[in-house]
């Protein structure tokens, strides 16, 4: 089947600890997105890649981190610079931009 | 700048009842516009989306959304709802490579 895979579906981190959250998609898709999403909130885009080996910071970029080293892999690191981490993230992609965007079933990180 | 507003964040409606769900979008060129849907602790899920063409566009589940220039709206409606409808629902526009959500409305469905 085609589709997106998040991976973990739940994580927890210690302070001060690096993280990295996978995602993966055998859709064929050029783009892909990580939004980060917290109670009314609605959702906040992290950074976006529209071909490999290139992305662009969104919205609310800091503290985290991205490659794109491979068209189906948007890996997304959340780094100890980010300030309050917990939040539920979900990656998405989609053919191209502003196309209809596809999502994988998110990643719930707690920092503990 | 490009943006959208789901003026509602709560809405509550009864079992069979019509619903009306709105948004409002800012884009300086010609948008494309979805719904999407999502139950607790699960991703988004496409409804409807908009391109071009007829301004008024069938999706799944029954719903259906009206494009109004005009007004920069783009408004999901559904002429009965069902108790799994709960959810809640974003409205989006795809603007230039990226996509844009608004905050979401939460419905709750009375039996």
């Amino acid at each position: 089947d085609g589709g997106i895979t998040q991976s973990p579906k739940y994580l927890f981190r210690k302070e001060g600890q690096n993280v990295t959250l996978s995602c993966e998609q055998n859709l064929n898709h050029d783009a892909m997105y990580w939004y980060r999403q917290d109670p009314g909130q609605g959702l906040r885009l992290i950074y976006y890649s529209q071909i490999v080996n290139d992305f662009q910071k969104g919205d609310i970029a800091e503290g985290y981190s991205v490659s794109r080293e491979k068209k189906e892999s948007f890996p997304l690191t959340v780094t100890s610079a980010q300030k309050n981490p917990t939040a539920f993230y979900l990656c998405a992609s989609s053919i191209g931009g502003r196309t209809e965007a596809f999502f994988g079933q998110g990643t719930r990180l707690t920092v503990v | 700048a490009q943006s959208v507003t789901q003026p509602d964040i709560h809405i509550t409606v009864s079992e069979g009842a019509s619903l009306e769900l709105r948004c409002n979008y800012s884009y300086g060129a010609t948008p494309y516009l979805f719904w999407y849907v999502q139950s607790p602790g699960q991703g988004l899920q496409l409804l409807l989306k908009y391109f071009s063409g007829d301004t008024l566009v069938q999706g799944i589940k029954g719903f259906e959304a009206e494009f109004k220039r005009s007004q920069s709206s783009f408004n999901l409606r559904k002429p009965s709802v069902h108790w799994s409808d709960a959810a809640e629902y974003f409205c989006a526009v795809g603007a230039g490579d990226k996509i844009i959500f608004g905050k979401g409305t939460r419905l709750h469905i009375l039996p």
